[in-house]
């Protein structure tokens, strides 16, 4: 079946821009989590939904940072403003209820700001 | 989430089995072990989970001891394909829970 699809797989910005990652959940999953990988680092937590609810956004780095879920189903990472320290590859991981199950990742967007 | 200690990098022939350490001595009763990698250029991948037994599927065998302070992760046939980074996690039983992902330990299959 199919997995968690995240698009642009690339995506070059010019510091400043906004820009927004899309993230397609392996269907019926209830939960869906942000991450972000900085090169050579472990993926860190920026959001989480469950449906349409964001119920943790602890981790998102600053108020540029904006993601949502309307209909509980797809959901869009949006950064406002890029600046060079937002480069990096973001994840996106859903999970069927997201009670301590296992997380599936799509393959990540690359973002360069250059 | 309990922090854990994995070392940066290892080493394994092809064929052997690789054996993976994680440290997690502050581990509570209400958390479980995860496994999982992450390949160079993908997301990462679950591979196996337990809470106090040893686990084993057709990916892995996870190996905890009985103070729960620490686990093995064990690919009985290393091939090439499973060069990547492997991250030992804690995470809570109940509730929705976000990975707290370290540095991984580096494992590098030789031919």
């Amino acid at each position: 079946g199919a997995g968690v699809s995240q698009s642009p797989r690339y995506k070059v910005a010019k510091r400043g821009q906004d820009v927004a990652l899309r993230c397609d959940p392996i269907s019926g999953h209830v939960s869906l989590f942000w991450y972000q990988q900085a090169l050579g680092q472990g993926p860190e937590f920026l959001t989480y939904f469950q449906n349409e609810a964001q119920l943790d956004k602890s981790g998102l780095p600053s108020d540029r940072f904006f993601a949502e879920r309307p209909e509980g189903s797809v959901s869009t990472l949006k950064i406002q403003r890029t600046q060079q320290e937002d480069s990096a590859v973001y994840l996106c991981a859903s999970s069927f209820t997201g009670m301590a199950e296992t997380q599936y990742f799509g393959p990540g967007t690359r973002l360069l700001v250059l | 989430d309990a922090k854990t200690t994995q070392p940066t990098s290892m080493d394994c022939a092809e064929g052997r089995a690789a054996n993976l350490p994680c440290n997690h001595s502050t581990i509570s009763g209400n958390e479980y072990v995860y496994w999982y990698r992450q390949i160079h250029s993908q997301g990462p991948q679950y591979i196996i989970h337990g809470l106090k037994n040893n686990e084993t599927n057709e990916m892995a065998s996870l190996i905890i001891t009985e103070d729960r302070k620490s686990s093995t992760l064990i690919l009985p046939h290393a091939t090439l394909r499973d060069t990547a980074v492997y991250y030992c996690i804690m995470t809570i039983i109940q509730g929705a829970q976000k990975l707290v992902f370290g540095q991984g330990t580096r494992l590098t299959i030789n031919p």
